[in-house]
């Protein structure tokens, strides 16, 4: 079955940088790939998505990028702000089979 | 609209007993999943259901846990004889479905639950 590697578990960057996260994932037939955040106590909440037909999605401060022939995808969050701390989780999904990544814990120092 | 709800929010049980889980898809949507969160984890995959049936149930770790969704909507994560390692959040997501076309899963607050 799928297997979603994600990169690093731990993230700390002063507000205002860039935070990069990456996932590389098994399934060549993957082609759904969320990106989650997920704050304490509350359920996963997406915020972007990629599919297998396009490299690059951007939204405001948000992007995931997509190299299907290398397996690997990465969200990057430009202007980081306080707000943007919390868990942030990848996926892969096979026609609704969905498998996650082990989390990012991304910290916005202000 | 509203989302996907989840109750109870929180479950404190006996080692041995059996619970019951609920999830309340947002209406319309065909495809509801059930997925098992341990702390510093993903969630894991135990089970989907497209319509009333389990499409996928290759999750679910042992013959301890079942689920149901009888009308198509509402479904219910059933686990006996609970154990101490069956503690962990129970997230529920729901998504409109296409065999063809994967959509997005939008989950719920999840039920924590703790057996003791």
């Amino acid at each position: 079955g799928e297997n979603v590697e994600q990169h690093p578990s731990t993230l700390s960057v002063q507000e205002g940088d860039s935070a990069v996260i990456k996932c590389t994932y098994s399934d060549s037939a993957s082609n759904y790939f969320p990106w989650y955040k997920q704050e304490l106590g509350k359920g996963p909440q997406l915020i972007i998505d990629i599919r297998s037909n396009v490299g690059e999605k951007k939204d405001q401060r948000i992007a995931v990028t997509l190299n299907k022939t290398a397996k690997h995808f990465s969200l990057h969050i430009t202007e980081t702000q306080p707000e943007d701390s919390a868990v942030y989780f990848c996926a892969a999904s096979t026609n609704n089979d969905m498998r996650f990544g082990a989390g990012t814990r991304l910290t916005v120092k202000p | 609209g509203a989302g996907v709800s989840q109750t109870p929010s929180n479950k404190v049980t006996e080692k041995g007993k059996y619970v019951e889980l609920r999830c309340d898809p947002i209406s319309g949507h065909t495809a509801l999943y059930w997925y098992r969160q341990s702390l510093g984890q993903g969630p894991e995959f135990l089970i989907y259901f497209q319509g009333t049936g389990a499409a996928d149930d290759s999750g679910l770790p042992n013959d301890r846990f079942f689920a149901v969704r009888p009308e198509g909507s509402v479904s219910t994560l059933k686990i006996q004889r609970t154990e101490r390692g069956d503690s962990a959040v129970y997230l529920c997501a729901s998504s409109p479905w296409d065999r063809l076309i994967p959509y997005e899963q939008y989950f719920g607050p999840g039920t924590r639950l703790t057996v003791t």
